[in-house]
């Protein structure tokens, strides 16, 4: 099946600092990736899509120059949470449809939960 | 843009009975329904999936019947198992960027 990884799990930083976490295909290339964030007992909201080769599409209310994303390869997609305040914690967690097979299907990462102090 | 809605918040049933969620989207055109389960600090696993073109499927002891006239669509569970007890959220794929748009979610409780 496909596999998708996502580094770190958990991450705690300190107010201010900025965070990076990796997504990665491991057995296909997505070249699309969709970025989720859940706030506890809460549903996953997306953030942005990641498209590789190109700028991300953020949706409604969400920073784009706060929530960095590149989409550096067919395979890795990273998201920078830049200047992260506490209300920045949260379970960071993404997702890719296999490239090229339009079933719809989404291959989730482990997710990342970041404490920011 | 697509909205799902998801109903109830929370489910409580006693081992071996059945369990049903529902969902309503906005968008006519969507065309992909999965269904996700969601263990506390995991990602969300595929349990089952609908497309447009179909109005039911089953696996074993778990069902999704659409209604695209309503715009609705449900997860049944039979034979309810202590470990079933998980959050369930519906998603409707918006069929103008692809992505997943995810009902609120129901946290379902089986109780021995």
């Amino acid at each position: 099946g496909a596999v998708v990884s996502q580094h770190p799990s958990w991450v705690i930083c300190k107010s201010g600092t900025s965070v990076k976490i990796e997504c990665r295909s491991l057995d296909f290339q997505a070249t699309t990736m969709f970025w989720y964030r859940q706030f506890p007992k809460q549903s996953l909201m997306l953030m942005a899509t990641s498209n590789e080769g190109s700028k991300a599409t953020y949706e409604q209310g969400v920073e784009k120059d706060k929530f960095l994303i590149n989409h550096a390869s067919l395979t890795l997609s990273t998201l920078t949470v830049t200047s992260a305040h506490p209300e920045d914690s949260s379970f960071y967690i993404c997702s890719a449809p296999i490239s090229g097979r339009d079933t719809g299907e989404l291959f989730f990462g482990e997710g990342s939960r970041l404490t920011v102090l | 843009g697509e909205n799902v809605e998801q109903h109830p918040s929370t489910l409580s049933v006693q081992e071996g009975d059945s369990a049903v969620i529902k969902c309503t989207y906005s968008d006519s055109a969507s065309n992909y329904f999965p269904w996700y389960k969601q263990e506390l600090g995991k990602r969300p696993q595929l349990i089952i999936d609908i497309r447009s073109n179909v109005g039911e499927k089953k696996d074993q002891r778990i069902a999704v019947t659409l209604n695209k006239t309503a715009k609705h669509f449900s997860l049944h569970i039979t034979e309810t198992q202590p470990e079933d007890s998980a959050v369930y959220f519906c998603a409707a794929r918006d069929t103008g960027f692809q992505k997943l748009v995810f009902g609120t979610g129901t946290r379902l409780l089986v109780s021995p």
